[in-house]
């Protein structure tokens, strides 16, 4: 069974940091496409970042690029979501997610909660 | 970018109803668009992929349809388990979008 499970969420500052990190199991992870999506509270989802099977390409959403980086330790079985400059408008709930070009995002962590506020 | 408008925003329904939900993209995607049902507090599920392949597990009375710009997710006979808010999504390009969500309320 595919397991995800998000953590480093909390309260931050406008213009601190946080790292999010998930740790994957139930599937071969070196083989997977991984994802961050988000979601505002009471809005809709935001797709955030992807980063492919060995690192070598990663994309964005163009409101976070340049603050937030995608990356992840295969040996580890770990996602992680590195977030600087943050903004009040990345308060969010962030999910990790498995990837595959030919289901999409096909499964989701539980989340954890991101809140930028002074 | 690849916008994603999914209608209705709300739609109320009964137990047994027949529901639609369309989704449509501002250009064409071919058939990668995928759909999530989402309950309150909970991680969206994956209902769909490319269009109209039903996931493994998902029930038989929901199904998906069409290609290129305009798709559609229907729920035959509205179970009480279905009340839910349902998103599709676009994964021909980067980024990937979301359409704004289609929440199914009880009549």
């Amino acid at each position: 069974e595919v397991q995800l499970v998000e953590s480093g969420g909390g309260l931050v500052q406008p213009g601190g940091s946080l790292r999010l990190s998930c740790a994957a199991s139930g599937f071969t992870f070196s083989t997977y496409w991984m994802s961050w999506v988000r979601q505002a509270p009471g809005k809709g989802l935001e797709w955030v970042a992807n980063m492919k099977e060995d690192g070598s390409l990663k994309y964005y959403v163009d409101s976070v690029k340049g603050r937030f980086t995608i990356s992840r330790d295969n040996a580890k079985n770990s996602l992680y979501l590195e977030m600087n400059s943050l903004r009040a408008e990345d308060t969010a709930v962030y999910y990790c997610a498995k990837y595959s070009g030919s289901y999409g995002i096909e499964s989701w962590g539980q989340g954890t909660l991101v809140t930028v506020s002074s | 970018d690849i916008q994603m408008t999914q209608s209705p925003s709300t739609l109320s329904a009964s137990v047994g109803d027949r529901v639609t939900i369309t989704c449509r993209a501002s250009q064409s995607i071919s058939f990668w668009l995928v759909w999530y049902q989402q309950k309150p507090g909970k991680a969206p599920n994956l209902l769909i992929y490319k269009a109209s392949s039903l996931e493994s597990g998902v029930p038989s009375r929901f199904s998906g349809s069409g290609s290129g710009t305009e798709f559609t997710l229907t729920i035959n006979s509205l179970q009480p388990d279905d009340f839910a808010t349902y998103y599709c999504q676009q994964y021909n390009s980067y980024p990937l979008t979301f359409g704004g969500g289609t929440k199914v309320e009880i009549k």
